[in-house]
């Protein structure tokens, strides 16, 4: 079967450092995004990774283990306008197709 | 400017209607795609196409009918016999069917809100 596994609701504080997970069990898997989206917004491209390791980019990086279907999102030095819904997406090959989680809604306080 | 256009924003019809929402790419990639997207959920996927004239069924296709006539063009039908029309529609595109990293990244248009009065 083909699932995407991250959890629902997050909070961080300003400043602060903030790890998302997400697990995935996808057929002929050649990928993993990830996603923002800002209420009422299109989702904005991240970050992607197809090889096992962190792929640093600015405040944002994200990590993948292929053998553990695994995932996160680190997000650092947290600012309010970071509050969003985060997307994991695993690219199944298979099907030509990206899989999608439910999102992971950050809420970024004072 | 290349990008994914979405028309209009926001859609209103009565219940019973049909309506199409429009999706055009001039990135010259080969795949389309058209999301569903509840309040507070996440992205489910209504139809997409890899090539043009040949498309496939997503997870809820069911009251949903879409044409590639086109490469750039990818509209989709909400018809009357989708039971709950009222959702955030996203189209998105993709540059190729197979190939490096790059082939496989999805750009989203902005979205149509539709809601069925």
């Amino acid at each position: 079967g083909q699932n995407i596994d991250q959890p629902t609701e997050m909070t961080a504080t300003e400043g602060a450092i903030v790890q998302i997970n997400c697990t995935y069990q996808t057929s002929g898997f050649n990928g993993l995004f990830w996603y923002q989206q800002h209420a009422g917004e299109a989702p904005t491209f991240l970050s992607y990774n197809v090889l096992d390791g962190l792929e640093e980019k600015g405040r944002f990086s994200s990590f993948l283990s292929r053998s553990k279907g695994y995932s996160y999102l680190l997000l650092k030095e947290l600012q309010m306008k970071d509050s969003a819904s985060y997307l994991c997406a695993a690219f199944s090959g298979g099907y030509n197709k990206l899989i999608f989680g439910a999102g992971t809604r950050l809420a970024v306080h004072p | 400017d290349g990008g994914i256009t979405q028309s209009p924003k926001y859609l209103f019809r009565k219940e019973g209607q049909n309506v199409t929402l429009s999706c055009e790419q001039n990135l010259n990639h080969d795949a389309m795609y058209w999301y569903r997207q509840d309040p507070g959920q996440g992205l489910r996927l209504i139809y997409y196409s890899q090539i043009v004239n040949d498309f496939q069924k997503g997870d809820i296709a069911e009251g949903y009918s879409v044409s590639r006539e086109k490469k750039e063009s990818f509209p989709l039908t909400v018809t009357s016999a989708q039971k709950n029309p009222t959702a955030f529609y996203l189209c998105a595109s993709r540059r190729g069917l197979a190939g490096g990293s790059s082939y496989n990244e999805q750009f989203f248009g902005p979205g149509t809100r539709l809601t069925v009065l």
